[in-house]
């Protein structure tokens, strides 16, 4: 069983650039999310997508966007990066259905300066 | 606005202390509350806390979930080096969005 897998690990951008950051979703998982961490901070929710339709949005720009490939693998773009997106990006992947464990990757790692 | 709120944000015990972490949720259509432990990056799933199973146990862990108080403890007995990590409690809602509410986490330092 192949677990979920994301790249890059680490990347550093400036203000103003734009990244796409990538995920492999756990074997046989048809749904993933994507969740923002802080230093310091729990994980928020950015989105989460199933059937390649975003389904549920967390309080986030519209600069942060999203997509789903017939594989269930999935990216996660930032357009006009700003300081504050300086986080750890974690995608997790799930069956679709009722509200439960999610399976996540180790992150990406991404610094604006 | 949805809430999740841990206590202590941090603690430091010697091997062999047992220890309790605090979770606190205002949640909408509450379903369930999950712990993940989190040790370097990718958190990883201990227990899932539901109207229908509100106490766990694994080993040295233990859960419970007090849904007249909207609480959560997580119970860690003998605890060695190896249970450093942030502890990070997440409530779940209603609807097809499978989101989590996470807390802030625990951050948890076991010494020798």
């Amino acid at each position: 069983e192949t677990g979920v897998t994301q790249s890059p690990t680490h990347l550093i951008k400036t203000r103003g650039q734009q990244v796409t950051l990538r995920c492999s979703s756990q074997s046989g998982h048809n749904t993933v999310s994507w969740y923002q961490q802080a230093l310091g901070q729990g994980p928020q929710f950015i989105f989460q997508y199933y059937r390649e339709e975003e389904n549920g949005r967390g309080n986030f720009p519209p600069r942060f966007s999203g997509l789903q490939f017939p594989n269930y693998s999935s990216e996660l773009n930032v357009n006009a990066l700003e300081l504050d997106d300086s986080a750890l990006y974690l995608c997790a992947s799930s069956f679709w259905g009722p509200p439960g464990e999610l399976f996540f990757g180790e992150g990406s790692r991404l610094t604006v300066l | 606005e949805d809430k999740v709120v841990q206590s202590p944000l941090s603690l430091v015990v010697h091997e062999g202390d047992t220890v309790t972490l605090n979770c606190s949720y205002e949640v909408t259509n509450f379903r369930s509350l999950l712990w993940y432990k989190q040790e370097k990056k990718a958190p990883t799933f201990l227990f899932m806390l539901t109207s229908s199973g509100i106490e766990k146990k694994s080993g040295r862990l233990s859960s419970i979930l007090d849904k007249k108080e909207l609480s959560s403890i997580l119970n860690i007995t003998a605890t060695q080096t190896g249970d450093s990590a942030i502890y990070l409690c997440a409530g779940t809602t209603g609807g097809a969005t499978n989101k989590l509410i996470f807390g802030t986490g625990t951050l948890l330092a076991v010494q020798p």
